[in-house]
């Protein structure tokens, strides 16, 4: 069985950086080949931040792309995110996700990142 | 960009009654694009409809999924206790996810 799990700061700076890992285990990164991330403001619906294929192409929410950057470990079956020039309106429960086909099938358990001075 | 709405925002019915779900999207697309997810509090989106309309592994044949163009149901035939919770609808288009603001079902 797949496993996700997010690590990464809880509490950031308004105008700093975001930086998040997906740890991957029961399984290859190799397993699928799209990874994305997906956030959820407090008491709000679901937002798609991006995708990272296996081979390194990207592709991200129109809304985010000026601030967004994901990566791919394969080595230590491992993806990342890192967003900057954060805001309030960043706070979000930050979701990992694989994708199957056109869906997300195992997602992490999300982490709250909260941004504020 | 593909705007998808969902009806109600919030459903309120008993256990056992049946549950229609809507998701509209504001330009035609392929069902083969068109997700339904489960949400509880506290816990991650759980896939429950791929395709329009395939279910995914494990889950109850109580959820079918149904629509075309720009029309998609879920529906929910006998409701059980632990089906009251947030449903959203996800498209892909154009290397892009778009999810629906989310119908909340909840015990009347």
């Amino acid at each position: 069985q797949v496993q996700l799990q997010e690590s990464g700061p809880g509490l950031v700076k308004p105008s700093g950086t975001l930086s998040l890992t997906c740890a991957v285990s029961g399984g290859s990164i190799s397993s699928s080949h799209w990874w994305s991330w997906v956030r959820q403001p407090p008491g709000k619906g679901l937002e798609w931040i991006g995708q990272i294929h296996l081979g390194g192409s990207t592709s991200y929410s129109p809304s985010l792309r000026p601030r967004v950057t994901i990566s791919v470990d394969t080595s230590n079956n491992q993806f990342s995110l890192s967003l900057n020039s954060l805001t309030a309106a960043d706070t979000a429960v930050y979701y990992c996700a694989r994708h199957n086909a056109f869906s997300f099938d195992y997602w992490g358990r999300g982490t709250l990142v909260t941004v504020s001075s | 960009e593909i705007v998808l709405t969902q009806s109600p925002g919030t459903l309120s019915l008993s256990q056992g009654e049946r549950a229609t779900l809507s998701c509209r999207a504001s330009q035609s697309v392929s069902g083969s694009f068109l997700t339904w997810y489960q949400q509880k509090p506290g816990q991650a989106p759980r896939l429950l409809i791929y395709g329009a309309s395939t279910r995914a592994t494990g889950i109850p044949d109580r959820f079918s999924g149904s629509g075309s163009g720009t029309d998609f149901t879920l529906t929910i035939s006998r409701l059980e206790p632990e089906d009251f919770a947030v449903y959203y609808c996800q498209l892909y288009d154009n290397s892009a996810y778009t999810f629906g603001q989310g119908t909340k079902l909840e015990i009347k």
